[in-house]
């Protein structure tokens, strides 16, 4: 069965550190996501993207954040400048539409920022 | 605005039925999902829903939406140790792309 892979499975930083989270959606997907489960919380949703751009952020999503698309197969998340509640568990996801069935989940890259 | 409810820990004797239930805020929602998450997992999608239909069946898993009530449900039959992990509820509102979700029902299994 096709899945979302992310890597790595866990990182720790230092606050203030740059980091990028990896995530390799599905091949024939075109939307792509990136939540967030901050420990004992809900499941956020940070933003979407598709066609190379961001279709839609939450208010989580700010100048820390960006996303990129850099070859055919990557799908990344970049925070700047890491701070101690940027600590969860974040989570890839690609879709073949929008609004289809549901999303496939990766299983997540947890950072820990220290 | 947006909002998922469930309650947070659910014990059920290993055989049992167990029953998770969430309601939701957004009337125009047009998905409802089940996510199971097992420890160190990601998000599995275990079912889904779509608004116009009430019920929907799938092998040990049974969903009841009451769209009236906006409450959700999910039974699981025969329970089985390995069903022991986490279920979130999700919505799918139809102006937007995201997914809302619950804060999860963490199912214990007891033998």
């Amino acid at each position: 069965e096709p899945e979302v892979t992310q890597t790595p499975s866990h990182q720790v930083t230092q606050m203030g550190q740059e980091v990028i989270l990896r995530c390799v959606p599905i091949s024939n997907h075109l939307y792509f996501y990136w939540y967030r489960q901050i420990l004992g919380q809900k499941v956020e949703f940070l933003v979407s993207f598709y066609n190379n751009e961001i279709s839609e952020k939450s208010e989580i999503f700010d100048d820390q954040f960006s996303v990129e698309r850099p070859d055919g197969s990557n799908f990344t998340l970049k925070i700047r400048s890491t701070k101690l509640e940027d600590s969860a568990m974040y989570f890839c996801a690609s879709s073949e539409a929008p609004q289809g069935f549901g999303y496939t989940f990766g299983s997540g890259t947890r950072l820990t920022v220290v | 605005g947006e909002d998922v409810e469930q309650s947070l820990f659910l014990s059920v004797r290993e055989g049992d039925s167990s029953v998770i239930n969430c309601t939701y805020t957004d009337s125009s929602s047009t998905y409802l999902y089940w996510y199971k998450q097992e420890p160190g997992a990601g998000l599995q999608l275990l079912t889904y829903i779509f608004s116009n239909m009430d019920m929907k069946q799938d092998q040990r898993l049974t969903v009841l939406l009451n769209k009236k009530d906006k409450h959700l449900s999910l039974r699981i039959a025969d329970t089985q140790t390995g069903d022991s992990a986490i279920y979130f509820c999700a919505e799918r509102v139809s102006r937007d792309d995201k997914i809302i979700f619950g804060k999860g029902t963490r199912l214990h299994i007891l033998p």
